[in-house]
């Protein structure tokens, strides 16, 4: 079976750094994707995480563990537009990114 | 630049009535998804297809129908609209392996 967990809600302030934590129970793990979705609009692509360690993409990175089945994404210098759902999501069978399993995802509101 | 087109955006049907969502992709992409999104759900996958001609089902494959005739169309059919079926849904495609989906805008599909 497959299991994927989020926080469902977090806050945190304007201009702060906030962790959004994902933790994953799957067979033949093959990578892990972060998606970003603002309130009635398609989610978008944040990173891709395949081998251990931190990527970092400008104000956003992503940390894979996969022995401990585990990610987080962090937000640097919160700004008001990345009050959004944030979507974690595995992908299996092959790596085909057609195949991805998401989580539920977390609603993150950035207050001033 | 269209990326993922899908139509209509919205619809209301009536239990037992039938319709097609359109989802349509320009970047000669071989792969492609439909995606169901519910409130405390997340994304889940419908149906995919890894290019012209090959469809397979995804967690959540009852009571729909796919077909893939050509690389840029993913039509999905609702063959007998049921109340549960009431919900977002978004087309996504992709080149395959670890790159990003690319998802459509969405349709919300409301049964009555």
């Amino acid at each position: 079976g497959q299991n994927i967990d989020q926080p469902t809600e977090m806050t945190a302030t304007e201009g702060a750094i906030v962790q959004i934590n994902c933790t994953y129970q799957t067979s033949g793990f093959n990578g892990l994707f972060w998606y970003q979705q603002h309130a009635g609009e398609a989610p978008t692509f944040l990173s891709y995480n395949v081998l251990d360690g931190l990527e970092e993409k400008g104000r956003f990175s992503s940390f894979l563990s996969r022995s401990k089945g585990y990610s987080y994404l962090l937000l640097k210098e919160l700004q008001m537009k990345d009050s959004a759902s944030y979507l974690c999501a595995v992908t299996n069978y092959g790596g085909a990114t057609n195949k991805l399993i998401f989580g539920t995802g977390t609603l993150l509101a950035v207050q001033p | 630049n269209a990326g993922v087109t899908q139509t209509p955006k919205f619809q209301v049907l009536k239990t037992g009535q039938s319709m097609t969502l359109q989802c349509a992709q320009d970047m000669n992409h071989e792969y492609m998804s439909w995606y169901r999104q519910d409130p405390g759900m997340g994304l889940r996958l419908i149906h995919y297809s890894v290019g012209a001609g090959i469809t397979d089902q995804g967690e959540v494959p009852n009571g729909y129908n796919v077909s893939r005739s050509t690389t840029e169309d993913f039509p999905l059919r609702l063959l007998s609209a049921a109340p549960s079926q009431t919900s977002v849904y978004f087309c996504a495609s992709s080149y395959g392996g670890p790159t990003e989906a690319f998802f459509g805008q969405g349709t919300r599909l409301t049964v009555v």
